[in-house]
């Protein structure tokens, strides 16, 4: 049972370009989560769905998009990356509604130049 | 629409003490409060939690108690150990937001041999 995991761990990207980070759980959770962290700060919520096929965005979304296809993963597409976007992301996912129970990822180190 | 706050921002303790965070919430009608331990280069991890129809719960050398009237609800560990240095986390998830919590800056929590 591997739980939340993410890849890639680091990565560096240069102004306008394109990537996707990758979630995936293996635990059935019907709820999962994008956040992003940044240094001496808080989660902020970025987007979250309640089960495949739904998504809905959460306090900071401009800038990035999700797609949730299976139960299993939730990648987070972000399109001309800008420097604001330099961040440590984290998923999630919980078996709980209410943001309750979450069960976190490792996380991806994003850099933006 | 809710705001968390958290103290102190760091805490060093001498080990086998106790310490106590705080976190401060506005939005009264909040009802659930998470508390999250991240360590160094890993993804936070739920300790604790309560919700608003409780007064205190424990778990172990964790506690959490909440004061509903005046907003706040706080962090207890006991007999602190290394392994307790860390970031902690406190959350709050509003009434009118079923999925999104609310995040405090977080208090790193230091542990003096």
């Amino acid at each position: 049972n591997a739980g939340v995991t993410q890849t890639p761990k680091f990565r560096i990207l240069k102004i306008g370009q394109s990537m996707t980070l990758q979630c995936t759980q293996d635990m059935n959770h019907n709820y999962m989560y994008w956040y992003r962290q940044d240094p001496g700060m808080g989660l902020k919520l970025i987007y979250y769905s309640v089960g495949a096929g739904i998504t809905d965005k959460g306090e900071v979304p401009n800038g990035y998009n999700v797609s949730r296809s299976t139960t299993e993963d939730f990648p987070l597409r972000l399109e001309l990356a800008a420097p604001s976007q330099t961040s440590v992301y984290f998923c999630a996912s919980s078996y709980l509604a209410g943001g309750e129970g979450q069960f976190f990822g490792p996380g991806t180190r994003l850099t933006v130049l | 629409g809710e705001n968390v706050e958290q103290h102190p921002s760091t805490l060093s303790v001498q080990e086998g003490d106790s310490a106590v965070i705080k976190c401060t919430y506005s939005d009264s009608a909040s009802n659930y409060f998470p508390w999250y331990k991240q360590e160094l280069g890993k993804g936070p991890q739920l300790i604790i939690d309560i919700r608003s129809n409780v007064g205190e719960k424990k778990d172990q050398r964790i506690a959490v108690t909440l004061n509903k009237t005046a907003k706040h609800f706080s962090l207890h560990i006991t007999e602190t150990q290394p392994e307790d240095s860390a970031v902690y986390f406190c959350a709050a998830t509003p009434m009118d937001s079923n999925y999104q919590l609310i995040w405090g800056a977080g208090t790193k929590l230091i542990i003096k041999p």
